[in-house]
């Protein structure tokens, strides 16, 4: 089993829609979540950070993680055109090296 | 803002050639990372470095490689002897608390 699983997509959904992107995880260490969005030939450029259980809300974006069921979620609501990229999901143990392990990237097209 | 920053963006190189990849991570940052993407895979992990020395590194991160922090803002990735399967974007990373990444270097060993 991976140790972080991320459905590639594409995931295309008109504009205003409502998106909603997960990944599962097996490490029941991790206890960073963090969610990237990166631009084709570009770097990861950090939309979400959240530490253990909870949800996170910044502007359209809401992260969410459910230890539990070793699952998170990140939800763009009013999605726009420019959100179209791969957004990928990164985790960490509490570590002091703070390595970060990532999904596979799923690829968004919001079509106007 | 502050940002990471890397050179060159593009590296052509033969294999078997030595390369330098360089990175100026965040000023007040105090840990410093390599990922490597390979085209249509994931980020992957390479090396972290804390208080100039390594602090973890992966199974990719082999004999072949090294990091050094030559001055106090300068962050570099060495290859010696580059192969095919070297080519793939370089990110470098640095975090105080949350992880910020450069914009990558993509190596192309011919």
């Amino acid at each position: 089993q991976k140790e972080v699983e991320q459905d590639p997509g594409p995931l295309s959904v008109p504009e205003g829609a409502i998106v909603s992107l997960n990944c599962t995880y097996s490490n029941s260490a991790f206890q960073y979540f963090m969610w990237y969005r990166q631009y084709s030939r570009k770097g990861p450029e950090l939309l979400m950070y959240t530490y253990s259980s909870g949800n996170k809300e910044d502007g359209r974006f809401t992260a969410q993680v459910d230890k539990s069921s070793k699952y998170i979620s990140l939800f763009i609501r009013d999605s726009q055109p420019s959100d179209s990229a791969t957004y990928l999901c990164a985790m960490s143990p509490l570590s002091n090296t703070g390595k970060l392990i990532f999904g596979q990237g799923t690829t968004l097209q919001v079509k106007p | 803002e502050p940002e990471v920053t890397q050179t060159p963006s593009h590296q052509v190189t033969q294999m078997g050639q030595e390369v330098i990849l360089r990175c100026v991570p965040i000023s007040n940052h105090l840990y410093f990372y390599w990922y490597r993407q390979i085209l249509g895979q994931k980020v992957e992990f390479l090396v972290s470095f804390y208080n100039n020395e390594i602090s973890e590194k992966s199974e990719i991160f082999d004999d072949q490689f090294s990091v050094e922090r030559p001055d106090g803002s300068n962050f570099t990735l060495k290859i010696r002897s580059t192969k095919l399967e070297d080519s793939a974007m370089y990110f470098c990373a640095s975090r105080r608390n949350e992880q910020f990444f450069g914009p990558g270097t993509r190596l192309t060993v011919l």
